[in-house]
């Protein structure tokens, strides 16, 4: 079954408003869980590491003032997306490290913005 | 079927054969490799790792060769189903911390 849960899985809004993603881990504690950037036909591409009660670190490129992470609790990370604007029309994708397992990852958030 | 080259990105395989999907990584320094298979529209699905102190690995109709030596990743698998019909990704991990950097991505379709 689903490990790591994400909601929405789609959503659609204008442009300037803001939009907050969900990610959540299915009965483990997950203090470090990463957020990716799917662009059609392409490759997953990190985008940063939220870290539960600290601050979240973000790969090179990434606007930290445009993609606000919070992690408040062992189970779940937000990711907002402020101002948003037709090119973060994305496929946004968390995922979170389960304790002698791999890396999983949640089924993602088509979001597009008109 | 195989693909062959470093970053081809379509696979098509008759359903029953085996299938490889060859990938190449960049840093000698990886010591933690994982092929995930990612339908349309969902996340990334686990298949199968392999750490470097490895050079073969065996799953459930799956298996994953390392070679180091080259820097090379391999999936095979064996009696192709219509479902295996997906973009299969293999992934490397160079820091340890499992922030995984992701290749370009093979699409396997499968003809019936």
């Amino acid at each position: 079954g689903a490990v790591v849960s994400q909601h929405p899985s789609w959503v659609i809004c204008k442009s300037g408003t803001s939009v907050k993603i969900e990610c959540r881990s299915l009965d483990f504690q997950a203090t470090t869980m990463f957020w990716y950037r799917q662009f059609p036909k392409q490759s997953l591409m990190l985008m940063a590491t939220s870290n539960e009660g600290s601050k979240a670190t973000y790969e090179q490129g990434v606007e930290k003032d445009k993609f606000l992470i919070n992690h408040a609790s062992l189970t779940l990370s937000t990711l907002t997306v402020t101002s948003a604007h037709p090119e973060d029309s994305s496929f946004y994708i968390c995922s979170a490290f389960k304790s002698g397992g791999p890396l999983h990852f949640g089924n993602g958030t088509r979001l597009t913005v008109t | 079927g195989e693909s062959v080259g470093l970053h081809l990105p379509t696979l098509s395989v008759q359903e029953g054969d085996n299938s490889i999907i060859n990938c190449a990584y960049s840093n000698s320094a990886s010591d933690y490799f994982i092929w995930y298979k990612q339908e349309s529209g969902k996340g990334p699905q686990f298949i199968i790792d392999i750490r470097s102190n490895m050079d073969k690995r065996q799953g459930q109709r799956v298996t994953v060769l390392l070679n180091k030596t080259v820097k090379h990743l391999s999936l095979q698998i064996a009696a192709t189903q219509p479902g295996d019909s997906a973009v299969y990704f293999c992934a490397e991990n160079i820091r340890g911390d499992y922030k995984l950097s992701f290749g370009a991505g093979t699409t396997v379709t499968v003809r019936a």
